[in-house]
């Protein structure tokens, strides 16, 4: 059975960088077949796509937060991560990592999603 | 304010039927494809529709999508009170380049 488990700080300081990893159990993340994303889910903007990445590294930014993103993927460890520079409150959300059964983008879909993990800015 | 427009909450008895209206616009839903997903609390979200009508391996046939347009619909019959949450719909926008979701529809069996 396909598990994704979010795990990092909860609580960031604005202007900082949120750093979030996706490790994946159940399936290996080398898969030629499936893609794996980030998705966050804010009181103020519901849910978000926030990128994804493919094994071989290549990736694929919401053009919203692509000058402030990072996401990488380390198949020795089963596990791709994420880092969002220069916080502020408005990056407060729960983070989902996913699985994409379909390609990265138009035609896909997020298959399997982790439980998520909330992620606070603050000082 | 969410790109695609879903109604806050719906209701029914069980053993009824009801749907989740999901309204786009031309540069997603009227050129992509609509994928459904159930949203407990605490929990994972879960895939129910892809591909505006197709069930994933689990789903029962209870539960339907449809697209006609701009618009997709999510129907589900029989309603069990394990049907409770929130509802959301998605769509690739090719105008934005990026993923646009409803802003959910909570159902409660009453």
């Amino acid at each position: 059975q396909l598990q994704l488990q979010e795990s990092g700080p909860g609580l960031v300081k604005p202007s900082e960088t949120l750093s979030l990893t996706c490790t994946v159990s159940g399936d290996s993340i080398s898969s030629s077949r499936y893609y794996w994303g980030w998705i966050r889910q804010s009181p103020g903007r519901g849910l978000q796509w926030i990128g994804t990445v493919f094994y071989t590294g290549r990736t694929y930014y919401s053009p919203s937060l692509k000058s402030r993103l990072t996401i990488s993927i380390d198949t020795s460890k089963n596990q791709f991560s994420l880092k969002l520079s220069s916080v502020t409150a408005a990056d407060t959300a729960i983070y989902y990592c996913a699985r994409l059964d379909g390609g990265p983008t138009v035609q896909t879909r997020f298959d399997y999603w982790g439980q998520g993990t909330l992620v606070t800015v603050s000082s | 304010q969410s790109v695609l427009t879903q109604p806050p909450s719906v209701s029914g008895t069980p053993g009824q039927r009801v749907a989740i209206s999901c309204s786009g616009s031309s540069s997603n839903i009227g050129s992509n494809i609509v994928n459904w997903y159930h949203h407990l609390p605490g929990a994972a979200p879960k895939l129910l529709i892809y591909t505006n009508n197709q069930r994933p391996s689990g789903v029962p046939d209870r539960i339907s999508g449809s697209k006609s347009g701009t618009s997709a619909s999510l129907a589900i019959s029989g309603l069990q009170s394990g049907d409770e949450g929130q509802y959301y719909c998605a769509s690739w926008d090719d105008r934005l380049s990026d993923w646009v979701f409803g802003g959910g529809t909570k159902l409660t069996v009453l």
